[in-house]
């Protein structure tokens, strides 16, 4: 099984330019987010999707756009890259019930460097 | 704001030794708490999930406990091995406004020496 997949997997962008990560998972999952992992600040979510055509703002959402036009991808994109913005960003996937939830799915990262 | 605290940040132990990860949280309703491992480099990988109506949760050399009512999980890992290191995080599962988000605590970076 894929599970979730990441691409790219490292990044080097110019301050100012935009790109696009892609996260695609193949369990139809409900349940897809973004999140950014930096040293000292542990995992913060960036947005989440409960299902197509569904996106929402999580902790830290400034200077990323999403979309979720079908179940099985859940693109991340960066308007115009900051150095803050340099980080490790993870996709993961669930099924979605509240009290009866699967386990949460991990990509394996993309590390981005904005210079 | 839900707030999750994983105690000690590291922990470094011998080989073949039994050991105790914490994780508290401020608000008990929550919908269910994971635990993770990450390697160096890697990507999360689930070890365990507790329903908000469970206990406890056993895989293998692992057991997980969940007390909601105190805020607080534990991660018990049995005769650890060199394998095991790795940084532990744990995660709870909560509701913001209309839908549901994960919120991690900062982890506990294990080292199991040989």
């Amino acid at each position: 099984n894929a599970g979730v997949t990441q691409t790219p997997k490292f990044q080097v962008l110019k301050t100012g330019q935009s790109m696009t990560l892609q996260c695609a998972q193949d369990m139809n999952h409900e349940y897809m987010s973004w999140y950014r992992q930096d040293p000292g600040m542990g995992l913060r979510l960036i947005h989440y999707s409960v299902g197509a055509g569904i996106t929402d703002q999580g902790e830290v959402p400034n200077g990323y756009n999403v979309s979720r036009s079908t179940t099985e991808d859940f693109p991340l994109r960066l308007l115009s890259a900051a150095p803050s913005q340099t980080s490790v960003y993870f996709c993961a996937s669930s099924n979605h019930r509240g009290l009866r939830d699967t386990e949460a799915f991990f990509g394996q990262g993309t590390r981005l460097t904005v210079v | 704001k839900q707030e999750v605290t994983q105690i000690p940040a590291a922990l470094s132990v011998p080989e073949g030794e039994n050991l105790v990860l914490n994780c508290s949280f401020t608000d008990s309703a929550i919908y269910n708490l994971q635990w993770f491992r990450q390697d160096p480099g890697k990507g999360l990988t689930s070890l365990l999930l507790i329903q908000s109506s469970q206990r406890e949760q056993t895989s293998g050399r692992l057991n997980a406990s969940l007390d909601k009512s105190s805020g607080r999980s534990t991660l018990y890992i049995a005769a650890s091995q060199p394998g095991d290191s790795a940084t532990y995080l744990c995660a709870v599962k909560i509701r913001g406004g209309s839908n549901y988000k994960l919120t991690f605590g900062k982890g506990t970076l294990l080292t199991v020496n040989p």
